[in-house]
């Protein structure tokens, strides 16, 4: 069975543009969660869907979007780039809402110049 | 508000030495918390998980984690390290409305020497 996909894997953007980054959840799992792990620190929550609906968001600003779609992938959005949005972005799938079993994939290394 | 302590940055242990990660948590209700490895450029993979009942739980590749609700404390132990165990981890606990959310520590970052 396939894990959590995101795409792409790599990408480099300038300042300013703005970015879409790609998940596709386990098969079955209908909760995407979205979390930001800047180098050296943890990963930090920052967006929730559940069958379509936000169910979560983190302390992030408005720059940043997501939403969910009907065959339970999701995009991550990012407009407006800074250079300190610069990170690795994780996306987690899990059945539930719940994070009691949240896979996580390989995540997309975001770096703005 | 939910928070996760993992008081050590860095640790370094010989191969076949055990090893234990400290992890402590603020959390008013009972918490659900987590263990995550991270190898480099990689996602996260969970190790393991506490929801409730047994306080000691095991988790895979011969790791365990032990609930002490008094100390407010979900320590991570391997009896005998590999050199494959090398990698980052990190202590979680469930949060928001859901426990939806996961609250990461910043990550303990294991070595081993051969």
């Amino acid at each position: 069975d396939a894990g959590v996909t995101q795409s792409p894997t790599h990408l480099i953007k300038t300042r300013g543009q703005q970015v879409t980054l790609r998940c596709s959840p386990i098969s079955g799992h209908k909760s995407v969660s979205w979390y930001q792990q800047v180098l050296g620190q943890g990963p930090q929550f920052i967006f929730q869907y559940y069958e379509k609906e936000e169910r979560g968001r983190g302390n992030f600003p408005d720059r940043f979007s997501a939403r969910q779609f009907p065959n339970y992938s999701s995009e991550l959005n990012v407009n407006a780039l800074l250079l300190g949005d610069s990170a690795l972005y994780l996306c987690a799938s899990s059945f539930r809402t719940q994070a009691t079993e949240a896979f996580f994939g390989q995540g997309t290394r975001l770096t703005v110049v | 508000a939910q928070s996760v302590t993992q008081p050590d940055i860095h640790i370094t242990v010989s191969e076949g030495a055990s090893l234990e990660l400290r992890c402590n948590y603020s959390y008013g209700a009972t918490p659900y918390l987590f263990w995550y490895v991270q190898s480099p450029g990689q996602g996260l993979q969970l190790l393991l998980k506490y929801f409730s009942g047994d306080t000691l739980v095991q988790g895979i590749k011969g790791f365990e984690a032990e609930f002490k609700r008094s100390q407010s404390s979900f320590n991570l132990r391997k009896p005998s390290v590999h050199w494959s165990d090398a990698a980052e981890y990190f202590c979680a606990v469930g949060a928001g409305e859901y426990g939806n959310k996961l609250v990461f520590g910043a990550g303990t970052i294991l070595r081993v020497k051969s």
